[in-house]
């Protein structure tokens, strides 16, 4: 069954603002990684922030682990048109490196 | 150059035929996958191996066989195609030592008419 479950589904935004996505997920995990689709292409991933760690940066992106409330968030600061993508959290569990996938979200920046 | 790449990149075909998906990855990893992503962009595993040994076999119909001739290829033969294949079909691949990264390849739209 899914186990990842994005929110909201779509969030528009101006560019030059701030976009928050969350993931909630229902099992333990040894990691959850987030990952961006452009339109017509594949996943390209992002950040992986491991069951122990609580918040990683990279670049404009920040994510947060909470696994008390098995939910993690992704924020895009200073977003850019060049954002404009669906992102998806996945969660690793278990030893067969297996990434199970939420729904997305689709965000689109407005120049 | 590419670090996965599939072929072909457009499948139209009628159904009831038999075809094949390739995939191939020059990142020298030891574990690639196959995953079918729906009309609203669910994206679900099919098939992974790890050094040519299939570990993860999802409930797919057994119209669908993955073949790994070598650790850098997997390809995927669908026989008797249904409407319901329609999708688009990503290969990836990944090493476990990267904390299970995966790296995706461009995707084959499949549409069975």
């Amino acid at each position: 069954s899914q186990q990842g479950e994005e929110d909201p589904q779509a969030l528009s935004i101006q560019e030059g603002e701030n976009a928050t996505m969350n993931c909630s997920y229902k099992t333990s995990i040894n990691n959850l990684q987030w990952y961006r689709q452009n339109s017509g292409r594949g996943l390209v991933h992002l950040i992986l922030i491991r069951s122990n760690e609580r918040e990683k940066h990279s670049g404009r992106l920040r994510v947060t682990l909470d696994t008390s409330k098995k939910s993690s968030s992704l924020l895009i600061t200073a977003s850019r048109a060049a954002d404009t993508a669906s992102y998806f959290c996945a969660t690793v569990g278990g030893s067969n490196y297996k990434l199970t996938f939420g729904k997305g979200t689709l965000l689109t920046v407005n120049p | 150059d590419t670090a996965v790449s599939q072929t072909p990149k457009y499948l139209v075909t009628q159904m009831g035929n038999d075809k094949s998906i390739k995939c191939e990855q020059n990142l020298g990893h030891d574990t690639m996958y196959w995953y079918k992503q729906d009309s609203k962009k669910f994206l679900k595993i099919m098939f992974s191996y790890n050094n040519k040994e299939l570990i993860i076999n999802e409930t797919v119909p057994n119209r669908f066989s993955p073949k790994s001739p070598d650790k850098a290829h997997l390809n995927l033969h669908i026989n008797s195609l249904e409407l319901g294949d329609s999708a688009v079909y990503f290969c990836a691949s990944s090493q476990p030592w990267e904390g299970d990264t995966q790296y995706f390849g461009p995707g084959t739209r499949l549409t069975v008419l």
